[in-house]
């Protein structure tokens, strides 16, 4: 069964701060695996996807990095407007995505 | 592009009644998904549609769910005979058609409370 953990639950920062956001996972046979950014009242919001080891992408302030065994989401000097729960999700060629339980990101200004 | 979109985004129903919600996909994605999102934690998937074709549904939809796509545009999930363990975010995604795994695009739910 594919399993999905995301550390740490919660997560306080300074504005200008960085830090990183993990991601480790458990699959059969990963796909792709998926960041998305959620704030509250609202859906997931796509930011990017990973499909092997060794894969990073960049969105602004966010990098996402992939390895055999876990994702990172590197958030590089952070602003206020980036407070919100990120979601981590694997696809193992089964069709629905698994989501871990994200992590609550507050930067403070 | 304009996004998934569902109705009604509230809903607030007594134990027992019936209820029904609506997804509207970005137009051109043949695949939707249906999943359910308490708090604190990330959703948990429920049902998959490739056009109006149900592939998939997962042992958390007991028989009081059901889903249908006619025509494989929208999508309705209706919920009968609701209890309170059925509260929660209810979130509709689309995506595209092609070859390879391809990122999933959600509306912002309908969340229900059963009183």
């Amino acid at each position: 069964e594919d399993q999905v953990t995301q550390s740490p639950e919660a997560l306080r920062l300074q504005e200008g701060e960085s830090s990183s956001l993990n991601c480790s996972y458990t699959v059969s046979g990963l796909r792709g695996l998926f960041w998305y950014r959620q704030d509250p009242g609202k859906g997931p919001e796509f930011l990017f996807t990973l499909y092997s080891a060794g894969e990073e992408k960049e969105k602004e302030r966010l990098k996402a990095t992939l390895t055999k065994k876990e994702s990172f989401l590197h958030i590089t000097a952070p602003k206020p407007e980036d407070s919100a729960t990120y979601l981590c999700a694997v696809n193992s060629g089964n069709t629905p995505l698994v989501f871990g339980k994200g992590t609550r990101l507050s930067v403070i200004a | 592009d304009t996004g998934v979109s569902q109705n009604p985004r509230h809903k607030i129903t007594k134990r027992g009644q019936n209820v029904t919600f609506r997804c509207d996909p970005i137009s051109e994605h043949n695949r939707l998904y249906w999943y359910r999102q308490t708090l604190g934690q990330g959703p948990e998937f429920l049902t998959y549609f490739q056009n109006e074709a149900q592939l998939e549904k997962s042992r958390l939809l007991s028989d009081r769910f059901s889903a249908e796509r006619p025509k494989g545009s929208f999508s309705t999930l209706e919920i009968q005979r609701t209890e309170q363990g059925d509260s929660a975010m209810y979130l509709c995604a689309s995506s595209p058609p092609g070859q390879g795994v391809k990122p999933q695009h959600f509306g912002d739910g309908t969340r229900l409370s059963i009183l």
